[in-house]
């Protein structure tokens, strides 16, 4: 079975400055990968998703992750970070064959000014 | 158009008592998904719809847990005689039809129970 593992219980990041998010799975094969974020007391909104093609893939809000099949990563990036970015984020994993997503443990993310 | 709706917000119960948690999918969405996500833990699948084939129950965590789907669309999950570690918010969501791919899921707002 896939799995997913975020290393990074919590970050602390300066407005403007960049932000970085590890997600690590474990699948055999290409997996389907996701970013989710989740804003307090709301649902959560997916950022980008990548099935297949090009490993760089663009997301919503100016996010962006690389699929790295050596390493087994899907990390999401932003080059500079707004306040509104303060949320929890999500990785998930699915499989083809598999319509149940496997969500990481997420990352929280506090934005100082 | 409109997104995955969920009722209630918050739902405040005694223990022992029965709950009802309701999703309302996307229009044309035929899957249908419940996660529950609890304090300190990630997402945990519960439950899956697809149109009108046998739900997949493998992640309800025991029997008093149960869900319907009813015309294709509306989906209420039931707790019965709750438990302090039910507490928990409930989450829903829809795709378009499985079939021989991932669909992407789009999330609603969940449900956070609360069991007294």
């Amino acid at each position: 079975a896939q799995s997913v593992t975020q290393p990074d219980i919590h970050i602390t990041v300066s407005e403007g400055a960049s932000l970085e998010l590890r997600c690590n799975y474990s699948y055999g094969a290409t997996p389907y990968l996701f970013w989710y974020v989740q804003s307090p007391g709301q649902g959560l909104q997916l950022l980008l998703k990548y099935f297949s093609g090009d490993t760089l893939v663009q997301g919503i809000k100016g996010f962006e992750a690389e699929f790295k099949r050596s390493q087994s990563s899907f990390n999401l990036r932003k080059p500079s970070v707004h306040w509104s970015d303060a949320a929890e984020y999500f990785c998930a994993v699915g499989t083809p064959n598999d319509y149940k997503l496997s969500f990481g443990a997420g990352t929280t993310v506090t934005v100082r000014a | 158009g409109a997104g995955v709706s969920q009722s209630p917000s918050n739902k405040v119960t005694e223990k022992g008592k029965d709950v009802e948690l309701r999703c309302d999918p996307i229009s044309g969405h035929t899957a249908l998904y419940w996660y529950r996500q609890s304090l300190g833990q990630g997402l945990e699948f519960l439950i899956y719809f697809q149109g009108n084939s046998a739900p997949d129950k493998s992640g309800l965590p025991s029997d008093r847990f149960s869900a319907e789907r009813t015309g294709g669309s509306v989906s209420t999950l039931t707790i019965q005689r709750t438990q302090q570690e039910d507490s928990a918010v409930y989450l829903c969501a829809s795709s378009l039809r499985q079939l021989g791919a991932l669909r992407t899921q789009y999330f609603g707002p969940g449900t956070r129970l609360t069991v007294l």
